[in-house]
């Protein structure tokens, strides 16, 4: 069964940094398209990051510059590290997992971790 | 980056009803690269379809989508109470990905 588990989020100070962990149980990570996407308070989705099979990455422009996707193919877990926060930033963060068929959806979704940025 | 607009934004309807959300896009999604999630209050997303009309694994068949270039729909047959909650789009075929700003469904 996949299962993707969130943590490292919490309270941190505009200009301040995080990681966000994501443990992957059920599949091997890097045998998959892997995203961040983030929901702030009463809002829609934002995809923020993915990384590729391959290990390409892509970000958003509104975190392009700040926010660093990787993975750990030996604990089978992908992080988020979120460096010079903003209060615009602050949001439930979810990684999801591509599905099997064509394309870069999310077939798979954790349980998500909330970020606050605020002084 | 191709904007995805849902409406309507609030469908309030009675159970046994059909529901029926609307994702517009931009530009066109040339490959029906086109998912749709639903999320329940306090809930991560939940993939309902994906290449805009294949159901995912798990999910009633009252739910079904279709469409194509820059219309798609989402239908619920019959709503069901359990069925309260935001829909959203995303469409995958154009980077960046984007999605929709959601549909929220109440139940009379």
């Amino acid at each position: 069964e996949v299962q993707l588990l969130e943590s490292g989020g919490g309270l941190v100070q505009p200009g301040g940094s995080l990681r966000l962990s994501c443990a992957a149980s059920g599949f091997t990570v890097n045998n998959y398209v892997m995203s961040w996407v983030r929901q702030a308070p009463g809002k829609g989705l934002e995809w923020a990051s993915i990384i590729s099979a391959g290990g390409d990455t892509y970000y958003a422009d509104s975190v392009k510059g700040r926010f660093t996707i990787s993975r750990d193919n030996s604990k089978n877990t992908l992080y988020l590290q979120m460096n010079s926060l903003r209060s615009e930033d602050t949001a439930v963060y979810y990684c999801a997992r591509r599905g099997d068929s064509s394309g870069w959806y999310y077939a798979y979704w954790g349980q998500g971790t909330v970020v606050t940025v605020s002084s | 980056e191709i904007v995805l607009t849902q409406s309507p934004g609030t469908l309030s309807l009675s159970p046994g009803e059909r529901a029926t959300l609307s994702c517009r896009a931009s530009q066109s999604v040339s490959r029906s690269y086109l998912a749709w999630y639903q999320q329940k209050p306090g809930q991560a997303p939940r993939l309902l379809i994906y290449g805009a009309s294949s159901r995912a694994t798990g999910i009633p068949d009252r739910f079904s989508g279709s469409g194509s270039g820059t219309d798609f729909t989402l239908t619920i047959s019959r709503l069901e109470p359990e069925d309260l909650a935001v829909y959203y789009c995303q469409q995958y075929d154009n980077s960046p990905q984007t999605f929709g700003q959601g549909t929220k469904v109440e139940i009379k």
